[in-house]
């Protein structure tokens, strides 16, 4: 069965600090993952996507970066966090353009 | 540009009762539509799903019902459980394309 961890599980950072948050998929061989964003009571916002290691695509500009470094792991960054980055970043796991899996998600507050 | 709308925003219902969710698109290009279940603190679940090939997809007490000529579609809960109040989200997406949309979702609350 596949399994989907995220870290940290949540974080308190200052505006202007760097964030590194991760996700790592076990028991799927190249999967499709994919960053999401959810805003407290809000829906779900694309970030990234990546079909394969090394190769990242953009859904939308929020000031964050992501990398596929190996096949199972996929991360989420910036190097200058803003207030409006506070939420929720879920990371989900495809085998193709449909069905997605949520992982359990990292909640962000930025101070 | 909102290209899934769901009603009601939110939803109460008694324990037993039937539940209907609602959910419409705009992009006729939109061909899966999955429902999502979130509890609060947790990642979406993917409840149910339906190609528009189909009318009709059932899986115990979900249902969805979907009609492609309207571009509406909906998600009926029986026998409704106090388990069943979360949130639920519709999306759409054009096989393929990895950028499903979605919608801004239903609060179901389910009284005892």
């Amino acid at each position: 069965a596949q399994t989907i961890h995220q870290w940290p599980v949540a974080e308190i950072k200052a505006v202007g600090s760097p964030l590194s948050l991760g996700c790592t998929i076990k028991g799927k061989s190249s999967p499709n993952l994919y960053w999401y964003w959810q805003a407290t009571g809000g829906t779900l916002q694309q970030l990234f996507y990546s079909i394969t290691v090394g190769q990242v695509e953009s859904v939308v500009q929020l000031n964050l970066s992501a990398s596929r470094p190996k096949d199972d792991q996929f991360i989420l960054s910036t190097e200058k966090l803003l207030l409006s980055h506070s939420g929720f970043y879920l990371c989900a796991w495809g085998t193709g353009g449909d069905e997605q899996y949520f992982g359990p998600g990292t909640r962000l507050t930025v101070l | 540009q909102q290209q899934v709308r769901q009603s009601p925003q939110s939803l109460t219902v008694w324990e037993g009762e039937t539940a209907i969710l609602n959910c419409s698109y705009e992009d006729s290009t939109f061909n899966y539509f999955p429902w999502y279940q979130q509890f609060p603190g947790e990642g979406p679940a993917l409840l149910i799903s339906i190609r528009s090939v189909s009318d009709k997809k059932e899986d115990g007490r979900f249902t969805i019902f979907f009609n492609k000529r309207e571009k509406k579609l909906s998600l009926h809960i029986t026998d409704s459980q106090p388990g069943d109040s979360a949130t639920y989200f519709c999306a759409a997406t054009s096989g393929g394309n990895y950028k499903p949309t979605f919608g801004k979702g239903t609060s179901l609350v389910v009284h005892p």
